[in-house]
Protein backbone atom coordinates (compact mmCIF):
# COMPACT_ATOMS: atom_id res chain seq x y z
CA UNK A 1 0.00 0.00 0.00
CA UNK A 2 1.52 3.24 -0.68
CA UNK A 3 1.09 5.66 1.73
CA UNK A 4 3.03 8.70 -0.35
CA UNK A 5 1.21 9.70 -3.89
CA UNK A 6 3.03 11.39 -6.45
CA UNK A 7 -0.07 11.49 -8.51
CA UNK A 8 1.61 13.46 -11.27
CA UNK A 9 4.29 11.31 -13.61
CA UNK A 10 5.53 14.04 -15.27
CA UNK A 11 5.39 18.02 -15.61
CA UNK A 12 6.46 20.41 -18.06
CA UNK A 13 7.06 24.07 -17.63
CA UNK A 14 8.88 27.21 -19.34
CA UNK A 15 11.96 28.31 -18.16
CA UNK A 16 11.73 31.31 -15.65
CA UNK A 17 7.80 29.95 -14.74
CA UNK A 18 6.90 28.43 -11.46
CA UNK A 19 6.80 24.50 -11.05
CA UNK A 20 4.34 23.07 -8.41
CA UNK A 21 4.89 19.26 -7.56
CA UNK A 22 2.27 17.52 -5.34
CA UNK A 23 2.54 15.27 -2.94
CA UNK A 24 -0.16 13.07 -1.14
CA UNK A 25 0.44 11.16 1.93
CA UNK A 26 -2.04 9.05 4.10
CA UNK A 27 -0.17 8.09 7.00
CA UNK A 28 -1.26 10.58 10.15
CA UNK A 29 1.85 9.41 12.00
CA UNK A 30 4.31 11.18 9.00
CA UNK A 31 5.21 14.41 10.61
CA UNK A 32 8.46 15.37 8.73
CA UNK A 33 8.48 15.33 4.67
CA UNK A 34 11.71 15.65 2.25
CA UNK A 35 11.68 16.43 -1.56
CA UNK A 36 14.73 14.54 -3.10
CA UNK A 37 15.94 15.58 -6.51
CA UNK A 38 17.26 12.88 -8.75
CA UNK A 39 19.09 13.08 -12.16
CA UNK A 40 19.99 9.68 -14.45
CA UNK A 41 22.75 7.70 -13.36
CA UNK A 42 22.62 9.13 -10.00
CA UNK A 43 21.65 8.64 -6.35
CA UNK A 44 18.74 11.10 -4.65
CA UNK A 45 19.97 14.13 -3.65
CA UNK A 46 18.35 15.77 -0.94
CA UNK A 47 16.42 19.34 -1.98
CA UNK A 48 14.39 20.39 1.04
CA UNK A 49 12.56 19.64 4.01
CA UNK A 50 9.26 20.83 6.22
CA UNK A 51 8.66 19.46 9.69
CA UNK A 52 4.55 19.67 10.38
CA UNK A 53 5.13 22.17 13.11
CA UNK A 54 5.35 24.23 10.20
CA UNK A 55 3.40 25.10 7.08
CA UNK A 56 6.08 26.58 5.23
CA UNK A 57 9.53 26.45 4.35
CA UNK A 58 11.66 28.24 1.98
CA UNK A 59 15.22 27.56 0.67
CA UNK A 60 16.48 30.03 -2.23
CA UNK A 61 14.11 29.42 -5.11
CA UNK A 62 12.63 26.31 -3.39
CA UNK A 63 9.49 26.95 -1.17
CA UNK A 64 7.58 23.55 0.22
CA UNK A 65 4.04 24.17 1.53
CA UNK A 66 2.18 21.56 4.33
CA UNK A 67 -1.61 21.38 4.51
CA UNK A 68 -1.63 18.80 7.52
CA UNK A 69 -5.89 18.57 7.56
CA UNK A 70 -5.19 17.29 3.88
CA UNK A 71 -2.51 15.57 4.26
CA UNK A 72 -0.82 17.22 1.46
CA UNK A 73 1.88 18.90 0.54
CA UNK A 74 3.65 20.91 -2.70
CA UNK A 75 7.36 21.85 -3.68
CA UNK A 76 7.21 24.87 -5.88
CA UNK A 77 10.21 26.18 -7.74
CA UNK A 78 10.45 30.05 -8.75
CA UNK A 79 11.74 30.54 -11.34
CA UNK A 80 12.01 27.56 -12.72
CA UNK A 81 15.51 26.71 -14.69
CA UNK A 82 16.38 23.59 -17.51
CA UNK A 83 18.99 22.76 -14.73
CA UNK A 84 16.04 21.97 -12.34
CA UNK A 85 14.90 18.89 -15.06
CA UNK A 86 14.86 15.83 -12.79
CA UNK A 87 12.97 13.67 -11.09
CA UNK A 88 11.71 15.02 -7.86
CA UNK A 89 10.71 12.29 -5.22
CA UNK A 90 8.62 12.88 -1.97
CA UNK A 91 9.29 11.22 1.16
CA UNK A 92 7.60 11.47 4.64
CA UNK A 93 8.94 9.82 8.27
CA UNK A 94 7.13 9.72 11.14
CA UNK A 95 9.71 10.63 14.06
CA UNK A 96 8.83 7.84 16.46
CA UNK A 97 11.59 6.57 18.56
CA UNK A 98 13.49 3.42 17.55
CA UNK A 99 12.49 3.24 13.97
CA UNK A 100 15.72 3.81 12.42
CA UNK A 101 14.93 7.22 10.24
CA UNK A 102 12.91 5.33 8.23
CA UNK A 103 11.54 7.06 4.92
CA UNK A 104 8.18 6.38 2.51
CA UNK A 105 9.26 7.66 -1.06
CA UNK A 106 6.65 8.77 -3.21
CA UNK A 107 7.02 7.08 -7.11
CA UNK A 108 8.26 10.38 -8.27
CA UNK A 109 7.29 13.01 -10.81
CA UNK A 110 9.48 13.96 -13.37
CA UNK A 111 10.17 17.67 -14.40
CA UNK A 112 11.34 18.97 -17.37
CA UNK A 113 12.04 22.85 -17.63
CA UNK A 114 12.21 23.91 -21.24
CA UNK A 115 14.12 26.33 -22.25
CA UNK B 1 34.81 12.45 1.36
CA UNK B 2 33.66 9.90 -1.26
CA UNK B 3 30.09 9.80 0.58
CA UNK B 4 27.99 6.78 -0.18
CA UNK B 5 29.76 4.43 -2.88
CA UNK B 6 28.21 1.33 -4.32
CA UNK B 7 29.58 -1.43 -6.31
CA UNK B 8 29.47 -2.56 -9.26
CA UNK B 9 27.35 -0.04 -10.79
CA UNK B 10 25.96 -2.71 -13.10
CA UNK B 11 25.47 -6.42 -13.36
CA UNK B 12 23.70 -8.71 -15.09
CA UNK B 13 22.53 -12.32 -13.64
CA UNK B 14 21.10 -15.57 -14.68
CA UNK B 15 18.64 -16.84 -12.29
CA UNK B 16 19.29 -18.52 -9.40
CA UNK B 17 22.88 -17.19 -9.16
CA UNK B 18 23.96 -15.17 -5.85
CA UNK B 19 25.58 -12.05 -5.38
CA UNK B 20 26.66 -9.17 -3.14
CA UNK B 21 26.42 -5.54 -3.90
CA UNK B 22 28.73 -3.54 -1.85
CA UNK B 23 28.07 0.02 0.06
CA UNK B 24 30.85 1.97 1.67
CA UNK B 25 29.93 5.06 3.60
CA UNK B 26 32.88 7.46 4.88
CA UNK B 27 30.79 9.87 6.94
CA UNK B 28 30.62 7.98 10.40
CA UNK B 29 26.47 7.64 9.79
CA UNK B 30 25.35 5.41 12.53
CA UNK B 31 22.09 4.60 9.89
CA UNK B 32 21.99 2.49 6.57
CA UNK B 33 19.54 1.27 4.02
CA UNK B 34 19.17 -0.50 1.24
CA UNK B 35 15.87 0.45 -1.40
CA UNK B 36 15.02 -1.04 -4.83
CA UNK B 37 13.54 1.20 -7.22
CA UNK B 38 11.05 -0.17 -10.01
CA UNK B 39 9.98 1.46 -13.14
CA UNK B 40 7.70 3.86 -12.70
CA UNK B 41 7.87 3.05 -8.95
CA UNK B 42 9.37 4.87 -5.89
CA UNK B 43 11.80 3.75 -3.28
CA UNK B 44 11.17 0.68 -1.21
CA UNK B 45 12.51 0.02 1.93
CA UNK B 46 14.57 -3.46 1.62
CA UNK B 47 16.86 -3.68 4.82
CA UNK B 48 18.20 -0.59 7.78
CA UNK B 49 20.71 -0.88 10.02
CA UNK B 50 20.89 1.52 12.71
CA UNK B 51 24.83 0.30 14.01
CA UNK B 52 26.96 -2.31 13.25
CA UNK B 53 25.88 -5.67 14.19
CA UNK B 54 22.18 -4.68 14.18
CA UNK B 55 20.41 -4.85 11.09
CA UNK B 56 16.05 -5.00 10.66
CA UNK B 57 13.62 -5.80 7.62
CA UNK B 58 12.08 -3.13 5.96
CA UNK B 59 9.18 -3.05 3.42
CA UNK B 60 10.37 -5.56 0.94
CA UNK B 61 13.07 -8.16 2.39
CA UNK B 62 12.65 -11.21 0.87
CA UNK B 63 15.57 -12.67 -1.44
CA UNK B 64 17.94 -10.64 0.61
CA UNK B 65 20.12 -10.68 3.59
CA UNK B 66 22.33 -8.37 5.11
CA UNK B 67 25.22 -7.91 7.57
CA UNK B 68 27.22 -5.16 8.83
CA UNK B 69 29.99 -5.40 10.54
CA UNK B 70 31.48 -2.07 10.63
CA UNK B 71 30.32 1.12 11.01
CA UNK B 72 31.15 1.97 7.18
CA UNK B 73 30.25 -1.31 5.60
CA UNK B 74 26.54 -2.69 4.73
CA UNK B 75 26.83 -5.17 1.94
CA UNK B 76 23.09 -6.80 0.29
CA UNK B 77 23.14 -10.08 -0.46
CA UNK B 78 21.36 -12.21 -3.20
CA UNK B 79 20.91 -15.48 -2.45
CA UNK B 80 18.76 -16.92 -5.89
CA UNK B 81 18.50 -14.26 -8.23
CA UNK B 82 14.56 -14.28 -9.65
CA UNK B 83 13.77 -11.74 -12.25
CA UNK B 84 11.36 -9.93 -9.76
CA UNK B 85 14.98 -8.58 -8.31
CA UNK B 86 15.54 -6.53 -11.31
CA UNK B 87 15.55 -2.67 -9.90
CA UNK B 88 17.75 -0.09 -9.46
CA UNK B 89 19.49 -0.92 -5.84
CA UNK B 90 20.25 2.05 -4.06
CA UNK B 91 22.16 2.23 -0.80
CA UNK B 92 21.74 5.27 1.75
CA UNK B 93 23.48 6.67 5.34
CA UNK B 94 22.64 9.06 7.78
CA UNK B 95 23.29 10.77 10.97
CA UNK B 96 21.60 9.75 14.40
CA UNK B 97 18.79 11.70 14.21
CA UNK B 98 18.57 15.47 15.34
CA UNK B 99 16.78 17.51 17.85
CA UNK B 100 13.64 17.08 14.75
CA UNK B 101 13.77 12.90 15.30
CA UNK B 102 14.68 12.97 11.59
CA UNK B 103 17.18 13.86 9.63
CA UNK B 104 18.25 13.25 5.41
CA UNK B 105 19.45 10.39 3.93
CA UNK B 106 22.60 10.46 1.75
CA UNK B 107 22.42 8.45 -1.21
CA UNK B 108 24.84 6.34 -3.62
CA UNK B 109 24.84 6.75 -7.37
CA UNK B 110 23.12 2.96 -7.35
CA UNK B 111 23.31 -0.49 -8.61
CA UNK B 112 21.41 -1.42 -12.06
CA UNK B 113 20.46 -5.16 -11.83
CA UNK B 114 19.43 -7.08 -14.37
CA UNK B 115 18.46 -10.51 -13.88
CA UNK B 116 17.69 -13.46 -16.80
Amino acid sequence: DQQVKQNSPSLSVQEGRISILNCDYTNSMFDYFLWYKKYPAEGPTFLISISSIKDKNEDGRFTVFLNKSAKHLSLHIVPSQPGDSAVYFCAASASLPNTGNQFYFGTGTSLTVIP
Amino acid sequence: NAGVTQTPKFRILKIGQSMTLQCTQDMNHNYMYWYRQDPGMGLKLIYYSVGAGITDKGEVPNGYNVSRSTTEDFPLRLELAAPSQTSVYFCASSPLPGLAGVDEQFFGPGTRLTVL
